[in-house]
């Protein structure tokens, strides 16, 4: 079975630009969940999808968004990008999104703004 | 802020060497579950111990639980060049699937 996939693995934007990152999760994986890793603040959870609809949101701006398919591939956006939001971007999948069900990770995308 | 904490933060041992980390937490929990992160990697799910119970064994890693503290130890016995990499642990949020995450420990295990 493949494991979560994201995409793409680097990149490289500038101040005020927006980007889109894309977490594709384990077949039949219906909760996608999206962390924010920095060196200073750890893992920090941004949000949550499970079938189509945001379940759990974090304590980011506005300009931190995402979305979620019929086929639970997820995409997450931020707008007008600042520094501080170069870090390792972690998508995770579970089966139904139980607290219980261990949470699998893909590889991320490490974003760095300029 | 919710997170956790480990303790150390960074540890390095000799091969063959038992390693220990802890975490501390804030909330009531419904479990707390460990994971590794090797470098450049995203993190892999290792352990998972109810609120219910007090230690808890897979291999060579055992996990210990006390909820009157709010705090959590991993064991790593015998440990191994390819156990190199950082540890975390992570509750759940109560109500939701929102796990929050420890700091970190990060193991050197040298050969």
């Amino acid at each position: 079975k493949a494991g979560v996939t994201q995409t793409p693995r680097y990149l490289i934007k500038t101040r005020g630009q927006q980007v889109t990152l894309s977490c594709s999760p384990i077949s039949g994986h219906r909760s996608v969940s999206w962390y924010q890793q920095t060196p200073g603040q750890g893992l920090q959870f941004l949000f949550e999808y499970f079938s189509e609809t945001q379940r759990n949101k974090g304590n980011f701006p506005g300009r931190f968004s995402g979305r979620q398919f019929s086929n639970s591939r997820s995409e997450m956006n931020v707008s007008t990008l600042e520094l501080g939001d170069s870090a390792l971007y972690l998508c995770a999948s579970s089966l139904e999104g139980d607290r219980e069900q261990p949470q699998h990770f893909g590889d991320g995308t490490r974003l760095s703004i300029l | 802020s919710q997170q956790g904490e480990e303790d150390p933060q960074a540890l390095s041992i000799q091969e063959g060497e038992n390693a220990t980390m802890n975490c501390s937490y804030k909330t009531s929990i419904n479990n707390l579950q460990w994971y590794r992160q090797n470098s450049g990697r995203g993190l892999v799910h290792l352990i998972l111990i109810r609120s219910n119970e007090r230690e808890k064994h897979s291999g060579r890693l055992r996990v210990t639980l006390d909820t009157s503290k709010k705090s959590s130890s991993l064991l790593i016995t015998a440990s191994r060049a390819a156990d190199t990499a950082s540890y975390f642990c992570a509750n759940p949020h109560f109500t939701g699937n929102q796990f929050y995450f420890g700091t970190g420990t990060s193991l050197t295990v040298i050969p």
